[in-house]
């Protein structure tokens, strides 16, 4: 089955930082790659996400890049801000699958 | 807007009751999940279920059952509570299978005493 390994565990950087969290897989077939963004607290949500058909996508200060070759896969946060400060997990799935695995997380502190 | 709601935000129980973890969904989903949060481990998949009455094993199986005889409505039964399943619990669901966003229920926090 699949594999999600994750790094760091965890990560401090000073507000207007940037941050990069960085994970790897094992199963070949997996194509849909998620990140999750977990608050003290809260449930995990939805951030980003990319197919294996896209090597890199953007949303504002996220962004998620795509390695298929060597199955890795980064996030990477600009101009960080203190309300970015959360645990981060990445995901992988495949279409003919219908489990997901997760990475073990990353959590990220933001200074101010 | 999905919602998934779970039963109980905190739950305490002795060793060896049998208990009862419910996860509701109302998005007509396919795909509900069971996970266990523990700190340094993220999120372990216990079971998930594709359909009514099908559930297959995920990585960490032991000591845990589920039930699925609606749709939106996924059990997760522990026949006999230990210590060591002390822990955050996670339901989600998800559209389909394969590549879908999963909508994350606001957990339950087992205490095994």
């Amino acid at each position: 089955g699949e594999n999600v390994e994750q790094h760091p565990s965890t990560l401090s950087v000073q507000e207007g930082d940037s941050a990069v969290i960085k994970c790897t897989y094992s199963d070949s077939a997996s194509n849909y790659f998620p990140w999750y963004k977990q608050e003290l607290g809260k449930r995990p949500q939805l951030i980003i996400d990319i197919r294996s058909n896209v090597g890199e996508k953007k949303d504002q200060r996220i962004a998620v890049t795509l390695n298929k070759t060597a199955k890795h896969f980064s996030l990477h946060i600009t101009e960080t801000q203190p309300e970015d400060s959360a645990v981060y997990f990445c995901a992988a799935s495949a279409d003919n699958n219908n489990d997901m695995r997760f990475g073990a997380g990353t959590r990220l502190t933001v200074k101010p | 807007d999905v919602k998934v709601t779970q039963s109980s935000r905190y739950l305490v129980k002795r060793t060896g009751e049998k208990v009862f973890l419910e996860c509701v969904q109302d998005m007509d989903h396919e795909n509900m999940f069971w996970y266990r949060q523990d700190p340094g481990l993220g999120l372990r998949l216990i079971y998930f279920s594709y359909d009514v009455k099908m559930k297959e094993k995920g990585d960490i199986p032991e000591g845990y059952s589920v039930s699925r005889e609606k749709k939106e409505r996924f059990s997760l039964i522990l026949e006999s509570a230990s210590t060591s399943q002390t822990s955050m619990y996670l339901c989600a669901s998800s559209l389909s299978r394969g590549g879908y966003e999963q909508y994350f229920g606001p957990g339950t926090r087992l205490t095994v005493t």
